[in-house]
């Protein structure tokens, strides 16, 4: 069975502040896939992020970045200097290649950036 | 490129009644979800499918039912609705491990209302 956890469930932070969104997994499998996703208040699914298990390389695109540490099972993102328009909730997800073969949601963090 | 197009937006559904939710993609993609996302929750996995004819449960997938006779087509029907089925339902579609299990885009969701 595989899982995501994202412990965190609302957040709230004052513009310019940087936040870091917390995601642990787990998986028996050794190939596996993680991703991050934002949905705004209108409600569409975006994609931000997809790291597999065999690259362990920090990313970082603009504002944000992402943390991928196999050895506490944790992909992590952070946002610096935060702006209203990312308030939204954000979603890590995770599929594995062995038999699960099933994209798995967090519960998604509900952040609120405030002006 | 229209993506993953869902019908209807929305619906309101008298107990008992029943109705299929479409899901279209255009991207070749072997692999689509049915997700529910009920209101301030994550997104909970009804049924899932690998390839044209190979359909499986996820985590919610009482009072549901599916079928992928096309790559394309990814219907989800609902049979005797009851209130507990209200929710926003998100169709999505990715390429499999053949293509490293990339993201999965989104349709933009049907909103339905069961009283």
């Amino acid at each position: 069975a595989q899982k995501v956890t994202q412990a965190q469930t609302e957040i709230s932070v004052v513009e310019k502040e940087d936040v870091t969104l917390d995601c642990v997994y787990e998986t028996r499998d050794t190939t596996y896939y993680l991703f991050w996703y934002k949905q705004p208040p209108s409600g569409e699914l975006v994609f931000l992020i997809r790291r597999n298990s065999f690259d362990e390389q920090n990313e970082i695109s603009g504002r944000y970045s992402w943390n991928f540490q196999k050895s506490t099972s944790s992909f992590n993102f952070t946002i610096t200097a935060s702006q209203v328009v990312d308030s939204a909730v954000y979603f890590c997800a995770l599929i594995s290649s062995g038999s699960a073969r099933q994209l798995t949601f967090g519960s998604g963090t509900q952040l609120t950036v405030l002006p | 490129n229209a993506g993953v197009t869902q019908t209807p937006k929305f619906r309101i559904l008298k107990i008992g009644q029943s109705m299929t939710l479409q899901c279209t993609q255009d991207m070749n993609h072997n692999y689509m979800y049915w997700y529910r996302q009920d209101p301030g929750m994550g997104l909970k996995l009804i049924y899932y499918s690998v390839g044209a004819g190979i359909t499986d449960k996820g985590e919610v997938p009482n009072g549901y039912n599916v079928s992928r006779s096309t790559t394309e087509d990814f219907p989800l029907r609902l049979e005797l609705a009851a209130p507990s089925q209200t929710s926003v339902y998100f169709c999505a579609s990715s390429y499999g491990p053949g293509r490293g299990h990339t993201e999965a885009f989104f349709g933009q969701g049907t909103r339905l209302t069961v009283v």
